[in-house]
């Protein structure tokens, strides 16, 4: 039982290349999120998904595109990447307020510098 | 849009002692209240979570919910080194939402 697994963990871009970041989660979630973490702050809301074909944007979606076409898969792409989106990501899984509180589980991160 | 509030510390204190993280909320309709501990370079894990009804002690953590003060409180008694972390405090929002403080530097010196 991997939980919840990103990938890469670690990349290097230049300024106007793209990429995705893979997120894969054997926990059965319906809910899925992308994080972005700037050092000293908190984790920011990029994306999330209630279940597959449903996505919708969080508080800070522009430059990312997401999609979901299942459970298990959440991945999150980067077009033309700045200099501003270096940070870390991470991608989350829910279990949803209907069993009580959403509660979170992450992966390990992926640690994203854009150069 | 949902705010929360956390003191970014440093927050000291010796081995042993009692250590207290505050976070503030601005949504006074919050039902779900999470703290969240994470080590340098790691990602955050999930310590205990409340809801609006009453507070929870698990182990060496209290958490403690103020609804008129609209502030949530962990506790972490005997404090260990191990206990050296970022604290985050998130709040549930609305579509099942987090919505997550900037975090708590906690020390603790042996």
């Amino acid at each position: 039982n991997a939980g919840v697994t990103q990938t890469p963990k670690f990349r290097i871009l230049k300024i106007g290349q793209s990429m995705t970041l893979q997120c894969t989660q054997d926990m059965n979630h319906n809910y899925m999120y992308w994080y972005r973490q700037d050092p000293g702050m908190g984790l920011k809301l990029i994306y999330y998904s209630v279940g597959a074909g449903i996505t919708d944007k969080g508080e800070v979606p522009n430059g990312y595109n997401v999609s979901r076409s299942t459970t298990e898969d959440f991945p999150l792409r980067l077009e033309l990447a700045a200099p501003s989106q270096t940070s870390v990501y991470f991608c989350a899984t829910g279990t949803g307020v209907s069993s009580g509180a959403n509660v979170l589980t992450f992966g390990a991160g992926s640690r994203l510098t854009v150069l | 849009q949902k705010e929360v509030e956390q003191n970014s510390g440093p927050l000291s204190v010796p081995e042993g002692a009692i250590a207290s993280l505050n976070c503030t909320y601005s949504d006074r309709g919050s039902q779900s209240f999470f703290w969240y501990r994470q080590y340098s370079g790691k990602s955050p894990e999930l310590i205990m979570f409340i809801y609006s009804n009453g507070d929870k002690e698990d182990g060496r953590f209290t958490a403690q919910l103020n609804k008129a003060s609209q502030y949530v409180s962990l506790l972490i008694r005997d404090s260990q080194p191990s206990d050296s972390a970022t604290y985050l405090c998130a709040i549930g929002g609305d579509g099942n939402k987090l919505v997550f403080g900037a975090g708590t530097i906690l020390r603790v010196k042996s």
